[in-house]
């Protein structure tokens, strides 16, 4: 089956500093790949959407200067929260998606653990 | 996307049969039915998804109902690692990218 993997699984920092999270496609090509974030208790709510080569197009509410994505292949993309702060601690899952037998199949990443401190 | 229901939580006992329903009155004719879940701690794991007719995976069920409004996800014998979070969501392809917006879902707890 296709796999998304992501690192770090969890990371700590303090406040101020910024954090890179990478996801990556392991066994196909993604078409597209999105970024999720999860507050403890709550359902995902879908940050970004990025496809390979082109910029990320952003969730209303979603500051696009504080949450940077890169897509620079088919098989990586990384999320950079910059100027971290205590509200950012979050959980973060990533997806990647391509084209099967003319459908979009989505699958996710593990999800990487961010605390600020 | 349209929207759907789910109850919050749901029970089960490990061994038994668990029919998690899902409300869609809203669906089109072209959003597509997805089941993902998620364990606790970790990403969204796949478990079916359907058009109009029932569908069978190695996970799980999906029951459709003839109009579409609804839909059941059967566990044949749920076991303690079923426990998590179910989610039914509506997912349009019409010839685009398309993404998958959740829902709050239902927690389904499975006891021994």
């Amino acid at each position: 089956g296709a796999v998304v993997s992501q690192h770090p699984s969890w990371v700590i920092c303090k406040s101020g500093t910024s954090v890179k999270i990478e996801c990556r496609s392991l066994d196909f090509q993604a078409t597209t790949m999105f970024w999720y974030r999860q507050f403890p208790k709550q359902s995902l709510m879908l940050m970004a959407t990025s496809n390979e080569g082109s910029k990320a197009t952003y969730e209303q509410g979603v500051e696009k200067d504080k949450f940077l994505i890169n897509h620079a292949s088919l098989t990586l993309s990384t999320l950079t929260v910059t100027s971290a702060h205590p509200e950012d601690s979050s959980f973060y899952i990533c997806s990647a998606s391509y084209l099967a037998g003319g459908l979009y199949e989505q699958y996710f990443g593990p999800g990487t653990r961010l605390t600020v401190t | 996307d349209a929207k759907t229901t789910q109850p919050n939580s749901m029970e089960s006992n490990e061994e038994e049969p668990v029919h998690l329903p899902c409300n869609h009155s809203t669906i089109s004719g072209t959003d597509y039915i997805h089941w993902y879940r998620q364990l606790p701690s970790q990403g969204p794991e796949y478990v079916i998804h359907g058009l109009t007719s029932n569908v069978n995976n190695r996970m799980a069920s999906l029951a459709i109902a003839e109009d579409r409004k609804s839909s059941t996800l059967i566990l044949h014998r749920a076991t303690l690692r079923d426990a998590a979070v179910y989610y039914c969501i509506l997912r349009n392809y019409g010839g685009s990218q398309g993404n998958l917006i959740f829902g709050k879902g239902t927690k389904l707890s499975v006891k021994p």
